[in-house]
């Protein structure tokens, strides 16, 4: 049974320039949730996607969108980076009909902004 | 809305030694509580969850936490500590909004002393 996968594992950007972030849920899951998590801080939630539509979304700017897609992977997406989007970016898949939300988190993708 | 705090970012215990590691949460809604773990360069982990079915949860590797509504805690321990706990620890609160949105506290580290 495949866990939650992430890619790439980890990148450098510059700033000004956009990345885009790929995670594929754990099987049978049709939810995706995104996290930034600084160093040395906890994960901040970004958004979630559901049936292909953004759900609920945190407090960060519209530089952050994302995209689900139907076999339920999804994409974050950053457009003109600052030295402070460097963090390790956190998927994380559930599945709607669950009635605690509990969540399984893939190894996150580990953005350097220079 | 909802919030976590934890008390102490920084922990260190003697092994074999109790550990407790401290969180209070708020909720508008009645919550659904989460300890997870984090290994350096790795994602979290699920150790524990609390779903109001009992209010003592028992996790993996000898964790359990209690619920206390009255004082809107969910403080994490375990009675004898091994090396292998040092870790990054985040209790995390859930609540059903029209979909699950899942905050973490900012985490507590754990250092185990030979």
């Amino acid at each position: 049974d495949a866990g939650v996968t992430q890619s790439p594992t980890h990148l450098i950007k510059t700033r000004g320039q956009q990345v885009t972030l790929r995670c594929s849920p754990k099987s049978g899951h049709d939810t995706v949730s995104w996290y930034q998590q600084a160093l040395g801080q906890g994960p901040q939630f970004i958004f979630q996607y559901y049936e292909e539509e953004e759900r609920q979304r945190g407090n960060f700017p519209d530089r952050f969108s994302g995209h689900q897609f139907p076999n339920y992977s999804s994409e974050l997406n950053v457009n003109a980076l600052l030295l402070g989007d460097s963090a390790l970016y956190l998927c994380a898949s559930s599945l709607a009909q669950s009635n605690t939300g509990e969540l399984f988190f893939g190894e996150g993708s580990r953005l350097t902004v220079l | 809305a909802q919030s976590v705090t934890q008390l102490g970012s920084h922990v260190s215990v003697s092994e074999g030694a109790l550990v407790l590691l401290r969180c209070n949460y708020s909720s508008s809604v009645p919550p659904y509580l989460f300890w997870y773990v984090q290994y350096p360069n790795q994602g979290l982990q699920l150790l524990l969850k609390y779903t109001s079915a009992a209010t003592l949860v028992k996790g993996i590797n000898g964790f359990e936490a209690e619920f206390k509504k009255s004082e809107t805690s969910f403080h994490l321990t375990k009675p004898s500590a091994h090396m292998s706990d040092a870790a990054e620890y985040f209790c995390a609160v859930s609540a059903n909004t029209g979909g699950f949105k899942t905050i973490f506290g900012a985490g507590t580290r754990l250092f185990v002393k030979a």
